[in-house]
């Protein structure tokens, strides 16, 4: 079965903090994970996606995240947060199929002043 | 630039109403997604389309139906509304694979 799952409903940090948002999935076969971001009353962003190669990709805003294979994750990363960072990320896996898309419940991020 | 389009943004429908929620893509993309978005919820999938004419059922279809008249253009269909419909409506588009999914900006429909 393929899934998605983030633990962390909400995780909040002090702004100028280093962040770590957890995602790990089931999946057997080779995956592409997205990250997405949602900022208050608005649609979806893409912050960075991985395909295949260096598992630590590169997104906007100086977000990266690092793909493990042995430990079926892909957690999303910042050095320094900003309080402009404050939103929903979203953890996603395409599938098997060229139409699936399976998301995580997702994080919200809160940054403490 | 990648664009997704949804109307209305806002809707107030009364109960027993017929609600369309209208979808528009210039990406080409032939993959398109009607999700919804609920308070505590990640995104779930209601309709998919592969392309014109197909139109396919997602995680929780019951209540709503998909209609995909052109590449470009990709309506959900909500025939008699209930208040459990209240949400924010996502639409999307995707290529091959969905190596990226271009979202809208939502609709937040209200049924009273």
């Amino acid at each position: 079965a393929q899934s998605v799952t983030q633990p962390d409903a909400r995780v909040t940090v002090s702004e100028g903090a280093s962040l770590q948002l957890r995602c790990k999935y089931s999946y057997s076969g080779t995956p592409y994970l997205f990250w997405y971001v949602q900022y208050p009353r608005q649609g979806l962003q893409l912050l960075l996606k991985y395909y295949s190669g260096d598992p630590v990709v590169q997104g906007v805003n100086g977000f990266e995240a690092e793909f493990s294979k042995s430990n079926s994750s892909f957690h999303l990363r910042k050095a320094s947060v900003h309080w402009s960072d404050s939103a929903v990320y979203f953890c996603v896996l395409s599938g098997d199929s060229n139409y699936q898309l399976i998301w995580g419940s997702g994080t919200k991020l809160i940054i403490k002043p | 630039e990648a664009a997704v389009t949804q109307s209305p943004r806002n809707k107030v429908a009364v109960t027993g109403g017929k609600v369309t929620l209208s979808c528009n893509q210039t990406n080409n993309h032939n993959n398109m997604y009607w999700y919804r978005q609920d308070t505590g919820h990640g995104l779930r999938l209601i309709h998919y389309s592969y392309g014109a004419g197909s139109t396919e059922k997602g995680d929780i279809p019951d209540g709503y139906k998909a209609s995909r008249p052109s590449q470009e253009n990709f309506s959900l269909i909500l025939e008699l509304a209930t208040p459990s419909q209240t949400s924010v409506y996502f639409c999307a588009s995707g290529d091959l694979r969905d190596t990226e999914v271009f979202f809208g900006k939502g609709t937040r429909l209200t049924v009273v």
